[in-house]
């Protein structure tokens, strides 16, 4: 059974960089697909952060270009998000989704670990 | 970006149907392959694909969910509605980067 696990500080002062990992466990990160990281802000509003692809390239919501990376670590099957210069507004859910392509969405995701940004 | 537009809020009773609609900003098929996605969200949980490629259960959904529509206009069913049901449902386009989701329904009792 395919399972993704998110894992960070709970809270993150502005100004400073957001960091979060998800563990995969039951497929292999460099199998196949697209590994993604996705936000639910307080609202509901969801948004698509970026993902990391089975052969390492990365693709990133244009809005966030500037301060985003996505990263992996093959050994660990884990791939890590960091989000930087966060603001209060970078305050939501993070969650860690495999990517089945266009044809498939979303089919797997992590349970979210909800990030605060305050001082 | 394509912007999904859901009602907010959908009331229903036990046993009767539920149309959730989703309409987008441009269309999101291609030929006959329309790319949008449901997913399911209950309080606390992260959320379940339900339906891929507008039409398609996915895995382990019963079959009272259903979704139909093309271009810019999509519908997902639920007949009938049970209590296990009450939960918030999004749509997904991936007809064009980024990815944008709807901003969801909420489905509460009548």
């Amino acid at each position: 059974e395919i399972q993704l696990q998110e894992s960070g500080p709970g809270l993150v002062k502005p100004s400073q960089s957001l960091s979060l990992i998800c563990s995969v466990t039951g497929y292999t990160i460099t199998s196949g697909y697209d590994w993604s990281w996705i936000r639910k802000f307080p609202g509901n509003k969801m948004e698509w952060m970026g993902y990391i692809s089975y052969s390492g390239s990365t693709n990133y919501n244009p809005s966030l270009k500037s301060r985003i990376s996505i990263t992996r670590d093959t050994s660990k099957n884990q791939f890590f998000l960091q989000l930087n210069s966060v603001t209060t507004e970078d305050t939501a859910t993070y969650y860690c989704a495999r990517y089945d392509g266009y044809y498939h969405g979303f089919a797997y995701w992590g349970q979210g670990t909800l990030v605060t940004v305050s001082s | 970006d394509i912007v999904l537009t859901q009602s907010p809020v959908l009331a229903v009773s036990l046993g009767q149907r539920a149309t959730i609609s989703c309409r987008a900003s441009q269309s999101v098929s291609i030929s006959s392959i329309n790319l949008m996605h449901w997913y399911q969200q209950k309080p606390g949980q992260q959320p379940k694909l339900l339906i891929y490629r507008a039409s398609n259960l996915a895995s382990g959904i019963p079959a009272r969910f259903s979704g139909s529509g093309s271009g810019t206009d999509f519908t997902l069913t639920i007949d009938p509605v049970q209590a296990d049901d009450i939960a918030a449902y999004y749509c997904q386009q991936s007809r064009e980067s980024p990815p944008t989701f709807g901003a969801g329904t909420k489905l509460e009792l009548k």
